[in-house]
């Protein structure tokens, strides 16, 4: 596609529920990101694929938050037993293959979470 | 750990005017620098990426200036217009991105 899109753009869930989040990266950029923005912060970063491997997932909260990559292309972010706290913007980039760490990450519009 | 700092956090201007964004960061050790606007309620948009390696990048009347040894960053907007209206982030990369909390920046018709 021409750029990184991201489904649904809008979520609202009860406290307690199970959410899925989309990401599908531009074509043929093998490193995808995650990453979490609240209200009038800047994002932070969740967990990073280089193909279909986690390469850094240091950024992931707890361990109800999960997320996958197994073709290497389209992720999904789940998180089980949402709270409230959970609530936020969260946004997917990705980037080219090659030299990961100097390339240009292009930015989804994100999916806006709010826990009821 | 790095962290990121943004100066100032909010800005009004009259259009036609040159600004100057700030950013600084408290680990030199990074791999580039990336410069994002962000409109209200969207995603972030790439401006510009500066290689560690270089001193500065220009794209259109955006001039982005990179000093990697003391952790700083600037972004210059020329002749500014109301349609530069938006927040402003930088974020030093080394694995990933670590981000400010973003100018927010009104230019005034």
């Amino acid at each position: 596609g021409a750029g990184v899109s991201q489904t649904p753009s809008n979520k609202v869930t009860e406290k307690g529920k199970y959410v899925e989040l989309r990401c599908d990266p531009i074509s043929g950029h093998t490193a995808l990101y995650w990453y979490r923005q609240s209200l009038g912060q800047g994002p932070e970063f969740l967990i990073y694929f280089q193909g279909t491997g986690a390469a850094d997932d240091s950024g992931l909260p707890n361990d109800r938050f999960f997320a996958v990559r197994p073709e290497g292309s389209v992720s999904t972010l789940k998180i089980q037993r949402t709270e409230r706290g959970d609530s936020a913007v969260y946004l997917c980039a990705s980037s080219e293959e090659g030299a990961i760490s100097y390339n240009e990450q292009f930015f989804g519009p994100g999916t806006r979470l709010t826990v009821l | 750990k790095q962290e990121v700092t943004q100066i100032p956090a909010a800005l009004s201007v009259p259009e036609g005017e040159n600004l100057v964004l700030n950013c600084s960061f408290t680990d030199s050790a990074i791999y580039n620098l990336q410069w994002f606007r962000q409109d209200p309620g969207k995603g972030l948009t790439s401006l510009l990426l500066i290689q560690s390696s270089q001193r500065e990048q220009t794209s259109g009347r955006l001039n982005a200036s990179l000093d990697k040894s003391s952790g700083r960053s600037t972004l210059y907007i020329a002749a500014s217009q109301p349609g530069d209206s938006a927040t402003y982030l930088c974020a030093p990369l080394r694995g990933k991105l670590i981000f400010g909390q973003g100018t927010e920046l009104s230019v005034k018709p």
